[in-house]
Parts: structure tokens; C-alpha cells; sequence
């Protein structure tokens, strides 16, 4: 069973509009959770993270949600650039060690001039 | 040079060959690992390293064996594979606070993509 969830596997946007990107998990042991973004022929590359005493945490153009009683966390961007296409990895951690993080399948995002 | 390091960036091999991928991180990091992602599914977690030492083996077949001498350094030496080991293999390196206070984030090297034919 996955324990962490992107339903949308590609989302496409226009430039300067708001993109939302979604994350559900299943695990209530998780308490902190990460954004990876990748672009090809790259890892991936942190973007922005959330303790689970938190409900939101805002970097620049990049925000995340977390609701906890839903298992559901967001990524929001805006406003959406055209370098921001690439691959959105939600991850979950429920331990001290970042490396056991479960990861999502991640989220293509397209983001059109 | 900065940040994680991984040689070759592509790896064509026969099903008998034996080859190794290695990873080395230039961040002072105490943790490393190896991820796979196959296509259309997401990573996987196979091993993790803190202080040179395994700490966790993912249920990996034993066709893959990784090796860590030092703290920079990760290996992971194939043997045996089969078309369906084809995938990314990513090592990636944390810094680890342990105590309750990790969650640190992951710094990925860009990967060995991996054919086995």
C-alpha cells in the first residue's frame, strides 16, 4: 500500500498564475514533510518542508499546507514561472532520519508562457 | 566541487557483467543512501549509511551490494541483474542530528541511469 499519494501526475499552467499541487498520506506516524522538485537529467533538489506542528510555511513563491486531520498537505506556487516545470516530489518522514522519507510519485508540472 | 557526486551517469550492462556506481558527497554529511526509481513509480529507499555504517537494507535482492569506507563515500557493486533492475539510482546525503531533531533534507546526487540488456 502507498503510503503517500499525488494523484495528479501532470498538471499544466499558465505563466503568472497559481499553481496548486497535491499530497495525501496515509501514515499518521509522519510528521515532517518535504517538496522535492527534479528537472531531467537531475536529482532531485529540496524546495520547502513542514513540521506536522505547523499548518503552513511560506518561502518566497512557494508555499505548503498541511491539514492534518485530512492527511493532506499542498504546494502552492505563485506566481507560476516557466522554469518552474518540472517534477514535484511530495515526501514524508516520520523519523530523525531524512533518508527513510516515503516519497509520492510525483507531479509533472508544466508551466506555459 | 560541491554538493553529490555520482559516476557513471550512464551504465549499459549485460546480465552477467559486474559493475559498480559510485557516489561521493562533498558536504560533510554523516548519512548517505542509495534510492532507486524505476519508471512511473516512485523512489525507493534501498540502503542507508550513517557513520559508515548500514543501518537499513530495504528487502534489496542480494545481486546488489553497496559499500561505504568512509563517510564521502558510497558504492553500490551490481552483479547479476536483470532487465527489470533497469531504472535511476540516485545516492543522496543528510546530515543527521539524531535526538529527536533530524528531518534534515536530503541533498540528491543527478543519478546513474541504468540498462541492463
Amino acid at each position: 500500500d502507498q503510503q503517500v499519494k499525488q494523484n495528479s501526475p501532470s498538471l499544466s499552467v499558465q505563466e503568472g498564475r497559481i499553481s496548486i499541487l497535491n499530497c495525501d498520506y496515509t501514515n499518521s506516524m509522519f510528521d515532517y514533510f518535504l517538496w522535492y522538485k527534479k528537472y531531467p537529467a537531475e536529482g532531485p533538489t529540496f524546495l520547502i518542508s513542514i513540521s506536522s506542528i505547523k499548518d503552513k510555511n511560506e518561502d518566497g513563491r512557494f508555499t505548503v499546507f498541511l491539514n492534518k486531520s485530512a492527511k493532506h498537505l499542498s504546494l502552492h506556487i505563485v506566481p507560476s514561472q516557466p522554469g518552474d516545470s518540472a517534477v514535484y516530489f511530495c515526501a514524508a518522514s516520520g523519523s530523525t532520519n531524512a533518508g527513510k522519507s516515503t516519497f509520492g510519485d510525483g507531479t509533472t508540472l508544466t508551466v506555459k508562457p | 566541487e560541491t554538493g553529490v557526486t555520482q559516476t557513471p551517469r550512464h551504465l549499459v550492462m549485460g546480465m552477467t557483467n559486474k559493475k559498480s556506481l559510485k557516489c561521493e558527497q562533498h558536504l560533510g554529511h554523516n548519512a548517505m543512501y542509495w534510492y532507486k526509481q524505476s519508471a512511473k513509480k516512485p523512489l525507493e529507499l534501498m540502503f542507508v549509511y550513517n557513520f559508515k555504517e548500514q543501518t537499513e537494507n530495504n528487502s534489496v535482492p542480494s545481486r546488489f551490494s553497496p559499500e561505504c569506507p568512509n563517510s564521502s563515500h558510497l558504492f553500490l557493486h551490481l552483479h547479476t541483474l536483470q532487465p527489470e533492475d533497469s531504472a535511476l539510482y540516485l545516492c543522496a546525503s543528510s546530515q543527521e542530528r539524531g535526538g529527536g531533531v533530524g528531518n534534515e533534507k536530503l541533498f540528491f546526487g543527478s543519478g546513474t541511469q541504468l540498462s541492463v540488456l
